[in-house]
């Protein structure tokens, strides 16, 4: 059972454009969702993250999109750039002990110069 | 200074054969973690450790084991190793409740031949 469910799959984006990846999670218990950028041969690194009690977080150029009713959030890139080109995956955990995370799928994320 | 540092990066190895795979993590965190990275890029947790309480995902076979030396460490040790174990293999880091934010290593790709 998928408990956090991504799309797209890949995604292309010219450079300056917007581009938006988005999840949908199952579990009502989860209570924290970040999303990491994963470039090829590196390990996961956390991009931002939001907690269910607000509707949208922004950093930069990054913002989160939270429908906690619908049980969805979305990653938006403003002004793309192709050192933006990497996988993203959207996570959630729940409060416990260890905050096991809980990964979608992952997009491929390619901007185009 | 890396965080969390893994060794080694690449892994090469026989069926059947055991082999381990060390972490070591500088930030004081209570809290490690072993993913699996399938070819797909598809993450999953394996294990979450802390110096309390071990958490195994129900679906990792009883040949993988963590063992943790001290709280900086987490080694990854498989038995009996499968064509299937072959993937990409992260080790992360984190603080809860202080801190949600889990810090990857660079990853030790292994390849069972």
């Amino acid at each position: 059972q998928q408990q956090v469910k991504q799309s797209p799959q890949s995604l292309i984006v010219q450079k300056g454009g917007i581009s938006i990846i988005n999840c949908a999670y199952e579990n009502t218990a989860f209570d924290y969702f970040p999303w990491y950028q994963q470039f090829p041969g590196k390990g996961p690194a956390l991009l931002i993250a939001i907690r269910p009690d607000v509707s949208e977080k922004k950093e930069g150029r990054f913002t989160i999109s939270f429908n906690k009713s619908a049980k969805q959030f979305s990653l938006h890139i403003m002004d793309s750039q192709p050192g933006d080109s990497a996988t993203y995956f959207c996570a959630a955990s729940k409060l416990g002990s260890a905050r096991q995370l809980t990964f979608g799928s992952g997009t491929q994320l390619t901007v185009l110069p | 200074d890396t965080a969390v540092s893994q060794t080694p990066k690449y892994l090469v190895t026989q069926m059947g054969n055991d082999k381990s795979i060390k972490c070591e993590q500088n930030l004081g965190h209570d809290t490690m973690y072993w993913y699996k990275q399938d070819s797909k890029k598809f993450l999953k947790i394996m294990f979450s450790y802390n110096n309390k309480e071990l958490i195994i995902n129900e679906t990792v076979p009883n040949r993988f084991s963590p063992k943790s030396p001290d709280k900086a460490h987490l080694n990854l040790h498989i038995n009996s190793l499968e064509l299937g174990d072959s993937a990409v293999y992260f080790c992360a880091s984190s603080q809860p409740p202080n801190t949600d934010t889990q810090y990857f290593g660079p990853g030790t790709r292994l390849t069972v031949l």
